[in-house]
């Protein structure tokens, strides 16, 4: 089955950039999806597709991809963008499956 | 309110099993596929099981395949998932998530706040 790659953790600094990576190969087939979860909270959806971002999650938030990479992009971070990420996409073995990146946990300084 | 309520969850001994539920509400249950992704204490995410929204197609991770059964009841907006022959390893806070399937994507647009499942001794 497939496997989604994140750097174990990033930090940024109050409203700057920071870019969250995602590499595997379903990410060639699929579309990589980004969810922020906070301690103790269940998952939020915050980019799915091309670069769509579901009603009530900040512009700041966008998404890219290319190749086997996938991005999340957060412009201008927020106190509150402080939390975990992960990336998700179908798996592409043809197994109807999903697979969960390994996830990224944000800090911001 | 658009939501997803999982229950059923608690401590189970090693070998035992447990039913998980989901109560869906404010949404057409019976038009969305559903899944459960669990996470284990400190551990990132895991897809376990999906089953279509007439239960046509049923899919579970290679790691609870043979012991975990997904089941629905549109008429009760109910997805439940039986956990048979446990183990340490399946100790989790289970989420129900529906998802958004198309030909390029596929992704978990709403969860329910989760359920704990502990496997010991």
């Amino acid at each position: 089955s497939s496997e989604l790659t994140q750097d174990p953790a990033v930090s940024v600094a109050l409203g700057q950039t920071v870019r969250i990576t995602c590499q595997g190969d379903s990410l060639r087939s699929y579309y990589a999806s980004w969810y922020q979860q906070k301690p103790g909270q269940a998952p939020v959806l915050v980019i799915y597709g091309k670069n769509n971002r579901p009603s009530g999650i900040p512009d700041r938030f966008s998404g890219s991809s290319s190749g086997n990479t996938a991005s999340l992009t957060i412009t201008g971070a927020q106190a509150e963008d402080e939390a975990d990420y992960y990336c998700n996409s179908r798996d592409s073995s043809g197994n109807h499956h999903y697979v969960f990146g390994t996830g990224t946990k944000v800090t911001v300084l | 309110e658009v939501q997803l309520v999982e229950s059923g969850g608690g401590l189970v001994k090693p070998g035992g099993s447990l039913r998980l539920s989901c109560a869906a509400s404010g949404f057409t249950f019976s038009s969305y596929s559903m899944n459960w992704v669990r996470q284990a204490p400190g551990k990132g995410l895991e897809w376990v099981s999906s089953i279509s929204s007439s239960s046509s197609y049923i899919y579970y991770a290679d790691s609870v395949k043979g012991r975990f059964t997904i089941s629905r009841d549109n008429a009760k907006n109910s997805l439940y998932l039986q956990m048979n022959s446990l183990r340490a390893e399946d100790t989790a806070v289970y989420y129900c998530a529906r998802d958004r399937i198309a030909a390029a994507w596929g992704y978990f647009d709403l969860w329910g706040r989760g359920t704990l499942v502990t496997v010991s001794s």
